[in-house]
């Protein structure tokens, strides 16, 4: 069964601090796997995406890691800022499919 | 990037009601277009993809009938929740696929979603 799982549930962090998040999946055929951003009300916005063959990516002061073999994948935010607070959902691209983890719910404290 | 424009934000209305949810391609053109549904604290549930000209494809488990999606040109979809009731309160959220050709690669881009509340 396809599925992407996400941890952790939730997240708090203070300004300034750096944080990971991970992304286990379970897909095949594996085509992609993507990391949005979703605000509170909002539309989800892409941060990265990853093919079989890149490893990591960065988008600003986000790197997404990815590994193949194991299926894994991590978003880790250097430096947080309080406009980081959102869900950060893994998105695997099965051919077009795309199946969605539940988020990570992210809060920056000041 | 490209901009996908969805209105209204939110909209309340009486159960029984029809309530209609556009979504517009602004600078590109949109061959399919896609409508998910996200509850609180719960991850998008794709309810349907939505092809240009042709008629749309449900996921399992979503009413047609209730849930009705025109794609009459390449830059518009819109989703009808007709006789809407309490349990449709829902956050809507419509998504369009761009292909760039030159990289071989596509990327989604989302509308601002529209919150629906049925009272």
């Amino acid at each position: 069964k396809n599925q992407v799982e996400q941890s952790p549930q939730s997240l708090i962090i203070l300004e300034g601090k750096n944080c990971t998040l991970q992304c286990n999946y379970t897909v095949s055929p594996f085509s992609n796997l993507r990391w949005y951003k979703q605000d509170t009300g909002r539309g989800p916005v892409s941060l990265t995406i990853m093919t079989f063959s890149e490893n990591t990516k960065s988008n600003g002061r986000y790197t997404a890691t990815l590994d193949a073999d194991t299926k894994q994948s991590s978003l880790h935010i250097t430096a947080s800022q309080l406009s980081d607070s959102a869900s950060y959902i893994c998105v695997a691209d099965s051919n077009y499919q795309l199946i969605w983890g539940a988020g990570t719910k992210l809060i920056i404290k000041p | 990037g490209a901009v996908v424009s969805q209105h209204p934000s939110w909209v309340i209305c009486k159960s029984g009601t029809s309530v209609k949810i556009e979504c517009r391609s602004l600078d590109f053109q949109a061959t399919t277009m896609f409508w998910y549904r996200q509850f609180p604290k719960q991850s998008l549930m794709l309810m349907a993809t939505s092809n240009e000209g042709s008629k749309a494809t449900y996921e399992q488990g979503v009413e047609k009938d209730k849930f009705l999606i025109n794609h009459a040109s390449l830059t518009l979809s819109t989703l009808t929740v007709t006789s809407a009731h309490p349990e449709d309160s829902s956050f809507y959220i419509c998504s369009a696929r761009v292909y760039f050709g030159d990289r071989g690669s596509e990327k989604l881009f989302f509308g601002s979603g529209t919150q629906l509340s049925v009272l």
